[in-house]
């Protein structure tokens, strides 16, 4: 199975910051690497597919970055409603594998 | 829009077989290129993929629990299921379904999630 390594896995963060989570996976993935993030009781919800593309509907203020085995999530300018649990995905075979998590939490 | 809707028993006594389905709306399995996948995530943890059904029927299981795991399709209800035996106190989880493919090669759509417990 790639493993797919999330860092930090939490973060004190204050509206207007900007905030960075890093994935990286055991071995090259080109650029087959989701993010998803989640709010308490609900089900995780696509933010960037493809490393860098961002989903229907999501705001321009997520960005990423990355491809082989290190990638990064960037959120510019963090809002109330980012507050959440952010999750990496490895799309290049299976098993599909996600990160551990990151939790973003207001300072 | 697709939807997706996870039913099933909400409580399973250990030993039991878990029987979940997902129905979906907005969208037809029939139509193809997408992978019918079940996720699980247990209480405060990460997100474990369980695997997948295609349209035409052929299954992915993840080897960590290929052994007690079948999916099931029925494209003319628009739905497809998990059935998990032998279910113990750590298969306490909620179970998402969600469709995986297309250009997104992702994880675009996702049901609202069930959470099931397995007690006596």
């Amino acid at each position: 199975d790639i493993q797919v390594a999330q860092s930090p896995s939490s973060l004190s963060a204050s509206v207007g910051d900007r905030v960075t989570i890093t994935c990286r996976a055991s071995q090259s993935i080109s650029n087959y690497l989701n993010w998803y993030h989640q709010k308490p009781g609900t089900a995780p919800k696509l933010l960037i597919y493809g490393a860098s593309s961002l989903q229907s509907g999501v705001p321009s203020r997520f960005t990423g970055s990355g491809s082989g085995t290190d990638f990064t999530l960037t959120i510019s300018g963090l809002q109330p409603e980012d507050f959440a649990t952010y999750f990496c995905q490895q799309s290049y075979n299976t098993p599909r594998t996600f990160g551990q998590g990151t939790k973003v939490e207001i300072k | 829009q697709v939807q997706l809707q996870e039913s099933g028993p909400g409580l399973v006594k250990p030993s039991q077989t878990l029987s979940l389905t997902c129905t979906v709306s907005g969208g037809s399995i029939s139509s193809g290129g997408y992978y019918w996948s079940w996720i699980r995530q247990h209480p405060g943890k990460g997100l474990e993929y369980i695997g997948y059904i295609y349209h035409s029927g052929s299954t992915y299981y993840n080897p960590s629990l290929k052994s007690r795991v079948t999916m099931s399709v029925d494209t003319s209800k628009n739905e497809f299921s998990l059935s998990l035996s032998s279910m113990t106190a750590a298969d306490t989880a909620v179970y998402y379904c969600a469709r995986d493919g297309g250009h997104t090669t992702a994880f675009d759509y996702w049901g609202q999630g069930t959470l099931v417990t397995v007690s006596p």
